[in-house]
């Protein structure tokens, strides 16, 4: 059963440009939404989280953007840079009386071409 | 401030063979996770910690085993390697307040032949 369905799987765009990433999710008892950006070699790393009571967060470059009646939310890069590439995943998350566990998405790959 | 410290980095294994992977953190934080990453198919939990001497089973427990004896230390065993868990696996931690991230290390890359 798949918790948050992630799309593209992959996503090439040029310097400057938005690339853009969506995750759609079924439960509606999740209660926090991180991405996280992995570069290789490396471990995820916390970029942005929003939670439910908002329809958009923004920390410099990066917007989410979240639907809460389409159960969708979005990852938006505002003036993406080639040092933006990595592989992001979004993420869902249950409550306290599930320790608070993360579901990931499957990822997208992003390239940045300068 | 080393964060998560994983190791091995790398190992590479026959069938049937066990081994532990140790993953250490040093931020006091309580709460420890264990996952394995796959082409495809993101990150998924196999076993997680709210605290020491507790452990609990996620997603994908099946073939795994783990141990929390020490809060700094969360130790992920394979009784019998299989092929199907070759993968990269890695551990996160994470402090019990409200919203706090997972902080996670840098994986171990396990090949099972």
């Amino acid at each position: 059963q798949q918790q948050v369905k992630q799309s593209p799987q992959s996503l090439i765009v040029q310097k400057g440009g938005i690339p853009i990433i969506n995750c759609a999710y079924e439960n509606t008892a999740f209660d926090y939404f991180p991405w996280y950006q992995q570069f290789p070699g490396k471990g995820p790393a916390l970029l942005i989280a929003i939670r439910p009571d908002v329809s958009e967060k923004k920390e410099g470059r990066f917007t989410i953007s979240f639907n809460k009646s389409a159960k969708q939310f979005s990852l938006h890069i505002m003036d993406s840079q080639p040092g933006d590439s990595a592989t992001y995943f979004c993420a869902v998350r249950r409550g306290l009386l599930s320790a608070r566990q993360l579901t990931f998405g499957s990822g997208t790959q992003l390239t940045v071409l300068p | 401030n080393a964060g998560v410290t994983q190791t091995p980095k790398f190992r590479v294994l026959k069938t049937g063979q066990s081994m532990t992977l140790l993953c250490a953190q040093d931020m006091n934080h309580e709460y420890m996770y264990w996952y394995r990453q796959d082409p495809g198919m993101g990150l998924r939990l196999i076993h997680y910690s709210v605290g020491e001497g507790t452990t609990a089973k996620g997603e994908v427990p099946d073939g795994y085993n783990v141990s929390r004896l020490k809060k700094q230390n969360f130790l992920l065993g394979l009784e019998s390697a299989a092929p199907s868990q070759t993968s990269v696996y890695f551990c996160a931690s994470r402090e019990d307040r409200t919203n706090q991230p997972q902080h996670f290390g840098d994986g171990t890359r396990l090949s099972i032949l």
